[in-house]
């Protein structure tokens, strides 16, 4: 059992289209982050959300933290080719830090 | 800034082998973490080091081992390898740790 579950595993969407990643926990966390990993490369921080309920855009994403902080979920509007792929929800209930299962997104032109 | 580096980028190596990675994290962060993702799922814990001392260690067996030098830069050490280790390793560094940037990674294959 993962502690962050994703939901959906697998994304394929025209260019243009709207979608929206979740990210989902039996546990409290105090924080969450969203990750985007291209293949062959490290994950890169998007945006870290701290208060239940928050609410924060980057561009087109725009990432919100449930209010009793145990999901988040990333919505992204008129996705585009370069919004392709792995995006991972993280964060430390304790002292360990936890990814997500993973949602692979790929954008069609 | 430099960002976090890790070397070397790729490795081959045989079963029962032993592998050191290496890891320069971004300057004035002081803590430095490892991870081990395999293909298709997200990166699974495996150490962090804050100011040379071990904060954290994930589910990994006792042949995983690692370090953290006065410079902040870190080693992770695998002994008998085995072929499940095959996968990307990753060092990721922070002044807090839930913001955590990421190297490239070094792609171990064990045959």
């Amino acid at each position: 059992t993962q502690l962050l579950e994703q939901s959906p595993q697998f994304l394929s969407i025209q260019e243009g289209e709207n979608l929206t990643v979740y990210c989902n926990s039996s546990s409290v966390f105090s924080s969450l982050q969203w990750y985007r990993q291209e293949p062959g490369e490290g994950p890169v921080l998007l945006v870290t959300v701290v208060t239940g309920g928050e609410v924060k855009k980057l561009k087109r994403l725009t990432f919100q933290f449930g209010d009793a902080r145990k999901d988040s979920s990333l919505h992204i509007t008129a996705a585009q080719p370069g919004d392709t792929g792995l995006y991972l929800c993280a964060g430390a209930p304790g002292n360990q830090f936890y990814f997500g299962t993973g949602t692979s997104l790929t954008v069609i032109p | 800034d430099a960002g976090v580096t890790q070397s070397p980028t790729h490795l081959i190596k045989t079963r029962g082998q032993h592998v050191t990675l290496r890891c320069s994290p971004i300057s004035g962060h002081k803590s430095v973490s490892w991870y081990q993702q395999v293909l298709g799922q997200g990166p699974q814990f495996i150490f962090q080091y804050y100011e040379k001392e071990e904060r954290g260690r994930g589910n990994f067996p006792d042949r995983f081992s690692a370090r953290q030098f006065p410079n902040y830069s870190s080693e992770l050490n695998v002994n008998a390898l085995l072929l499940g280790d095959s996968a990307l390793y990753l060092c990721a560094s922070s002044e807090r740790f839930y913001e955590q940037y990421f190297g490239p990674g070094t792609r171990l294959t064990v045959t």
